[in-house]
């Protein structure tokens, strides 16, 4: 089946402009996962949906990120007057919560950030 | 507070040798256990886990031990190729912890030299 996809996979932007990611978890998911991850590093998390509870924003780097889950489904990140520490890859997952879940994160291909 | 800590950093072997990663986990409570492969450019992917019911678990040339006591895990790779090499990350699931329950290591990266 179709699995965790993002978009778009490479982004390149001026310093100052805002940027959306866009991520379509896999069908049914009920948790959906934003991190960045900059060159040769780990997973940094930065939000956490879960159904219709408050999302966890508590590893939000600053008020220029923010992101939302519409529907239950499609998440959009959003950074505003990007700066060039922004430059990442932003990763994407989901999980099927809940009863009959499991607790295996799959990931999207992710979104190459590059910040001029 | 919750963390995990993996080691080592980064870690090289021969082709056919065996490779070990360790990961110290602090909750007590944490129940699953899953460890993730990342290629160059890829996104990283589910390649095992435990859950706490369980001391050992074996999928091939990759297995994950469990001591719920000592609260570490390790990955064993044993007779490594190549296609080995990666970035290999644990993570502790911790139902109510912070970061949606699943705290990940720094992460490995393996190298693997024919």
């Amino acid at each position: 089946g179709a699995g965790v996809s993002q978009s778009p996979s490479n982004k390149v932007t001026e310093k100052g402009k805002d940027v959306e990611l866009r991520c379509d978890p896999i069908s049914g998911h009920t948790a959906l996962y934003w991190y960045r991850q900059s060159l040769g590093q780990g997973l940094e998390f930065l939000i956490y949906f879960q159904g219709n509870s408050a999302p966890d924003k508590s590893g939000l780097p600053s008020d220029r990120f923010s992101a939302e889950r519409t529907g239950g489904s499609v998440s959009t990140l959003t950074i505003q007057r990007t700066q060039q520490e922004d430059s990442a890859v932003y990763l994407c997952a989901s999980k099927l919560s809940g009863r009959g879940g499991t607790d295996t994160q799959y990931f999207g291909p992710g979104t190459r950030l590059t910040v001029l | 507070g919750e963390n995990v800590e993996q080691h080592p950093s980064t870690l090289s072997v021969q082709e056919g040798d065996s490779a070990v990663i360790k990961c110290t986990y602090s909750d007590s409570a944490s129940n699953y256990f899953p460890w993730y492969k990342q290629e160059l450019g890829k996104r990283p992917q589910l390649i095992i886990d435990i859950r706490s019911n369980v001391g050992e678990k074996k999928d091939q040339r990759i297995a994950v031990t469990l001591n719920k006591t000592a609260k570490h895990f390790s990955l064993h790779i044993t007779e490594t190729q190549p296609e080995d090499s990666a970035v290999y990350f644990c993570a502790e699931f911790l139902r109510g912890g912070s970061q949606g329950n699943l705290i990940f290591g720094k992460g490995t990266k393996l190298s693997v030299k024919p």
